[in-house]
């Protein structure tokens, strides 16, 4: 079945401690989101790729950073997490742009 | 600004009893608007997109309608694992990617 995967499912990272998350997708989509989710409220978007395309929000904090080195493939990189980072980060793939996004399972990552 | 309410934020059904969930919007130019489940502790899962006013879509119990000003997830015969929360997002505007996001309806099915 075609799908959007996300490795790993849980992380555990220290304060200050950089850390990636990473995202694969089959359905050969050309958008690939990043969200952030914490407890009880909606998704809130970070960033998306159009093909190599990169676009950051405008209030996705500095310390958050993206890479795509292919179709299949894209990367969550967090330099120097905080206690306020700890939350689900949602993978989200569409084949264009206002187009049904397909979510992967999250990856939820804890700041100790 | 695109605006989503979804109502009501909480809903605790018995087995068996039919409901509707309200998602009702404000959005300049409607491309999309988007249902999905989510389950404690996983990513959203699709559940249907509709585009224009008179459409409707079902999937097993779940029938989505669409309205100019809302959406409309009915349930009909609920089981309890169809407890989940149920989002609701919009796409708007030409050339627009971001979705917007109402804060969900958190189902409770019980036996």
């Amino acid at each position: 079945d075609a799908m959007v995967i996300q490795n790993p499912r849980y992380q555990v990272t220290q304060f200050g401690k950089p850390v990636t998350l990473s995202c694969s997708q089959t359905l050969n989509h050309n958008v690939m989101y990043w969200y952030q989710q914490k407890s009880s409220q909606a998704p809130k978007l970070l960033f998306h790729y159009y093909d190599k395309d990169f676009n950051n929000e405008a209030d996705t904090p500095d310390n958050f950073q993206s890479r795509r080195p292919n179709t299949s493939f894209c990367f969550l990189d967090i330099r120097s997490p905080g206690l306020g980072d700890a939350a689900m980060y949602l993978c989200a793939t569409s084949r264009q742009t206002q187009e049904t996004q397909y979510f992967g399972p999250g990856t939820r990552l804890l700041v100790l | 600004e695109d605006q989503v309410t979804q109502s009501p934020e909480a809903l605790r059904l018995q087995e068996g009893e039919s409901s509707s969930l309200n998602c009702s919007y404000t959005v300049s130019g409607l491309r999309g608007l988007f249902w999905y489940r989510q389950d404690p502790g996983k990513g959203p899962e699709f559940l249907f997109t509709l585009y224009s006013a008179g459409e409707e879509k079902e999937k097993e119990r779940l029938k989505a309608t669409l309205t100019k000003k809302e959406s409309f997830l009915h349930i009909t015969a609920p089981k309890p694992e169809d407890s989940a929360t149920y989002l609701c997002a919009v796409v708007s505007g030409a050339g627009s990617y971001q979705l917007t996001f109402g804060k969900g309806t958190k189902l409770s099915v019980i036996p």
